[in-house]
């Protein structure tokens, strides 16, 4: 079945610590997506990702990196400097053909910093 | 920057009625797409229904159909005959049609909905 499978499930991290959540997907997407929610917030877009060995930055990029080497693999790195790192993340892939389309979401991964 | 509003936290409606989900956005495009997301308790967003701006008819999913106005930048979502399983967190989402934009999808705050039997 084509679907975007996100790990883990639950990820528990010391303060000081790096930690890389991964995403891949076998859609055959172009494009990869990163997105951060919060109780009470929507989703915030961390980075995306149109085209191997590209990304972009969006709007809550701070203390997060990625890297895109392969097509169907768009990991994160919660990094040490990011100051309030515990959330619910989800990431998501659409193609890029033109027009609409869906972006669809994989189950997240849960972040809690101990 | 476009941005969008859904002024209602929470909702509950009772099962079988129909309930109507609120959300305004602002933009200065003038094509773009509008979107609700639908987050149970598992989790996992789901669309649940988009709509063109650049067309007049509002868009229709069996039960949940949408009230687009545009110049008052209004994209309500009426849910009809409600189901337990309709409970959920709502999201309104907007993404530019720009070709070579980003494809990124702007949220709003979420409303979470309550049936009750």
């Amino acid at each position: 079945d084509g679907g975007i499978t996100q790990s883990p499930k639950y990820l528990f991290r010391k303060e000081g610590q790096n930690v890389t959540l991964s995403c891949e997907q076998n859609l055959n997407h172009d494009a990869m997506y990163w997105y951060r929610q919060d109780p009470g917030q929507g989703l915030r877009l961390i980075y995306y990702s149109q085209i191997v060995n590209d990304f972009q930055k969006g709007d809550i990029a701070e203390g997060y990196s990625v890297s895109r080497e392969k097509k169907e693999s768009f990991p994160l790195t919660v990094t040490s400097a990011q100051k309030n790192p515990t959330a619910f993340y989800l990431c998501a892939s659409s193609k890029l053909a033109g027009g609409y389309n869906e972006q669809f979401f994989g189950p997240g991964t849960r972040l809690t910093v101990l | 920057a476009q941005t969008v509003t859904q002024s209602q936290p929470e909702m509950s409606v009772q099962e079988a009625e129909t309930v109507t989900l609120s959300c305004t956005y602002d933009t200065s495009e003038s094509d773009y797409y509008l979107f609700w997301y639908k987050q149970p308790p598992s989790r996992q967003m789901i669309l649940v229904i988009r709509q063109e701006a650049y067309k007049q008819q509002n868009a229709t999913e069996n039960r949940f159909s949408v009230n687009f106005q545009k110049a008052a930048k209004s994209f309500s979502l009426k849910i009809s005959d409600s189901q337990l399983g309709d409970a959920a967190m709502y999201f309104c989402a907007y993404r530019t049609s720009f070709q070579g934009g980003s494809e990124k999808l702007v949220f709003g705050k979420g409303m979470k909905l309550t049936v009750n039997p």
